[in-house]
């Protein structure tokens, strides 16, 4: 079944403990990219990769970092947790053709206290 | 790329025909008009797409009017399962890093 698997579902942490939450797609997407969900500000994106080794900044992409060491996977690095990182994020993959359409995951709630 | 303003809300009974309003004046030539949408706190479900055409596929319609400048997405026959919040974007996608801005959408609540 073609999809993209986040891991964990739900995470709590302490301020300044660094975390990865992973990110993994079966679909041979070249493009992956990584989204935060806050309410009333909708999905803003954090960081992108058009493929291997290529990664840039999203919107929002300030206390965060990635790597695409391979083309399944997109881990998303919080070296120092803040408070305001509590959110719900999610990773999401397309193809690299014009309008294709983007798969996501489920979902890691995150919460930082 | 052009933003889009959706009601904040919408109620549709079951059975009946669900239909979405989106403005999208600013649209430009090669901005392509998706929609997605979110049920609970999930990913978001990728629904259909458009250049200036209507479409139809197996989930929804999209009626885009003629200029361009609005479109509705229409589910024919809404079940409780479609109570979501939906997306509508528009991108140019142009193959590059398309950043598709997702806004906070029209959160539809299908009744019984």
């Amino acid at each position: 079944e073609a999809q993209v698997t986040q891991n964990p579902r739900y995470l709590i942490t302490v301020t300044g403990k660094k975390l990865t939450v992973t990110c993994s797609q079966n679909m041979n997407h070249e493009y992956m990219s990584w989204y935060r969900q806050d309410p009333g500000l909708g999905l803003r994106q954090i960081y992108y990769s058009m493929n291997v080794e290529v990664t840039d900044k999203g919107d929002v992409p300030e206390g965060y970092k990635v790597s695409r060491k391979e083309k399944r996977n997109f881990p998303l690095i919080l070296e120092s947790p803040s408070p305001n990182q509590t959110s719900l994020y999610f990773c999401a993959s397309r193809d690299r053709g014009t309008n294709e359409k983007l798969f996501f995951g489920s979902g890691t709630q995150l919460s930082v206290l | 790329d052009a933003k889009t303003t959706q009601p904040t809300s919408m109620d549709c009974a079951e059975g009946r025909a669900a239909n979405l309003p989106c403005n999208h004046s600013t649209i430009s030539g090669n901005e392509y008009v998706y929609w997605y949408r979110q049920i609970h706190s999930q990913g978001p479900q990728y629904i259909i797409h458009g250049l200036k055409n209507n479409e139809t596929n197996e989930m929804a319609s999209l009626i885009i009017t003629e200029d361009r400048k609005s479109s509705t997405l229409i589910l024919p026959h809404a079940t409780l399962r479609d109570t979501a919040v939906y997306y509508c974007i528009v991108s140019s996608d142009s193959g590059g890093a398309n950043n598709l801005f997702f806004g906070t959408g029209t959160r539809l609540t299908v009744i019984p």
